[in-house]
């Protein structure tokens, strides 16, 4: 089976840099994915790691390390309407088709 | 480019009724994957078609079953409600080449009473 395993909650202030950390337990690994959601909206595809390392798209950036089965989502100059829930998603390596989210970490940006 | 749509938005049923919910995937994707969300948590996979063909499905009994059509369109059906059942019913559409990659819907909120 899978597991995921993500902090409930994190807070930071406008224009300071936050991590969302991601750890898992899988049967068969296909790599890592982050969506976001804001409250009442569809989670939105932010990023994936198929293979170590770090991949950047704009103010986001991805983190992968297959060894130690982690993962981390990392969020530079936050805005306000950065504050929403951001999920760790992986598939199933045994359930074709099949992903498994994490339960969300909701993140609060103050002013 | 047409994105993820999904109808009803909102749908009240009382326990044991039966409910159908669709969701029309994003203009060339062909894979339709469905997700229970519960207040505070993480989607949950129910099922995936691809092709008109289940390809994978989570821990959900069978009186939660699906379709797709030809147009690559899908309907969950939910048999039997329960209290519990009640939850954002997500509907994400992919390829196969991208199949990290999902677009998810607005979703559909059941509440069973």
């Amino acid at each position: 089976g899978q597991s995921l395993e993500q902090p409930s909650e994190v807070t930071a202030v406008e224009g300071a840099i936050v991590q969302i950390n991601c750890t898992y337990q899988t049967s068969g690994f296909y790599g890592l994915s982050w969506y976001q959601q804001h409250d009442g909206g569809a989670p939105t595809f932010l990023s994936y790691n198929g293979l170590d390392g770090l991949e950047e798209t704009g103010r986001f950036s991805s983190f992968l390390s297959r060894s130690d089965s982690y993962g981390y989502l990392l969020l530079q100059e936050l805005q306000m309407k950065d504050s929403a829930s951001y999920f760790c998603a992986v598939r199933d390596g045994t359930n074709a088709g099949k992903s498994t989210f994490g339960d969300g970490t909701t993140l609060t940006v103050k002013p | 480019e047409t994105g993820v749509t999904q109808s009803p938005t909102h749908l009240i049923k009382t326990r044991g009724q039966q409910v159908t919910l669709r969701c029309s995937s994003q203009s060339g994707h062909n894979t339709v994957s469905w997700y229970q969300q519960a207040l505070g948590q993480g989607p949950q996979f129910i099922f995936q078609y691809y092709r008109e063909e289940e390809n994978g499905r989570g821990n959900f009994p069978p009186r939660f079953s699906g379709l797709q059509f030809p147009n690559y369109s899908s309907e969950l059906n939910v048999n039997a409600l329960e209290l519990d059942d009640s939850a954002l019913y997500l509907c994400a559409s992919s390829t196969p080449d991208l199949p990290y990659e999902q677009y998810f819907g607005p979703g559909t909120r059941l509440t069973v009473t």
